[in-house]
C-alpha cells in the first residue's frame, strides 16, 4: 500500500508562494499519477493539476494554469507543489493524492496524503 | 466551482438503505467513469467507489456505485453511525482536462 507523506503547515502573506511537498512510499513513482486537490474550509473539493512523473509534464486546471508549478522528483520520490501571488482566498488544506493504477491523471484518486494547512494572512 | 450537482444532505436511521444522486454532464459523467469519495470530519478523502460501481479495496459492500446516462449515484445499505460523512463523486471532463467534483452530500445517522 503506498503511503503519501506531505509537508507540513505553512502560513504565508499575501503576494508569496507556497511549495508543499509529497513524498511517496513504493517501488512505482516514476509510473504513477499525483494529484493536486485543495479544500477551503468547510468547502468542497477542488483539483488543481497532476503529473505522472515518466511523462514530466503536469496539467493543470484553468483557474490555476498561470501561478501553479507542479513537479517531481524521481530521485526522492517527492511530488511537488507551489503555488504564486497568494491571496487569502488560497487558505485552505492541500492534498496530494496518487491515481488508481498506472500512467493516467485520469484516474481515480486511490491514495491521499494527510493533507497541509496553508493560511494566507 | 464544482461543477457535478449532488443534493446537500440526506439523512437515515441506522439499517436503513439511502441513495443520492451526483448529476453532470456529456462531456464528464456522460463519457467519463465517475468516482465516489468518503470524507470523514477532520480527514482526507477516502476512495470508495471507482470506474462507476466498482469497490475500492477495504470498502464494505454496503457501498453501492451505479451510473446512467449523465447521472450517478451512490446507495449506502444497513447504515451504521460510522456513515456519518461527507461524500463527494468526481469524473475527468474533456472540456476542462481536469478532474471534476461534485458539490458534495453530507450523510447523517440519526
Amino acid at each position: 500500500q503506498v503511503h503519501l507523506e506531505q509537508s507540513g503547515a505553512e502560513v504565508k502573506r499575501p503576494g508569496s508562494s507556497v511549495k508543499v511537498s509529497c513524498k511517496a512510499s513504493g517501488d512505482s513513482f516514476r509510473h504513477e499519477a499525483f494529484s493536486w486537490v485543495r479544500q477551503a474550509t468547510g468547502q468542497g473539493l477542488e483539483w488543481m493539476g497532476g503529473i505522472v512523473p515518466t511523462f514530466g509534464t503536469a496539467n493543470y486546471a484553468k483557474t490555476f494554469r498561470v501561478r501553479l508549478t507542479i513537479s517531481a522528483d524521481e530521485s526522492t520520490s517527492t511530488a511537488y507543489m507551489e503555488l504564486s501571488s497568494l491571496t487569502s482566498e488560497d487558505s485552505a488544506v492541500y492534498y496530494c493524492a496518487r491515481g488508481l493504477g498506472q500512467l493516467l491523471v485520469r484516474a481515480a484518486l486511490e491514495t491521499w496524503g494527510q493533507g497541509t494547512m496553508v493560511t494566507v494572512s | 466551482q464544482s461543477v457535478l450537482s449532488q443534493p446537500p444532505s440526506v439523512s437515515g436511521t441506522p439499517g436503513q438503505r439511502v441513495t443520492f444522486s451526483c448529476s453532470g454532464s456529456n462531456s464528464n459523467t456522460g463519457t467519463n467513469h465517475v468516482y465516489w469519495y468518503q470524507q470523514l470530519p477532520g480527514t482526507a478523502p477516502k476512495l470508495l467507489i471507482y470506474k462507476n460501481g466498482q469497490r475500492a479495496s477495504g470498502v464494505p459492500d454496503r457501498f453501492s456505485g451505479s451510473k446512467s446516462g449523465t447521472s450517478a449515484s451512490l446507495a449506502i445499505s444497513g447504515l451504521r453511525p460510522e456513515d456519518e460523512a461527507d461524500y463527494y463523486c468526481a469524473s475527468w471532463d474533456d472540456v476542462l482536462l481536469g478532474h471534476v467534483f461534485g458539490t458534495g452530500t453530507r450523510v447523517s445517522v440519526l
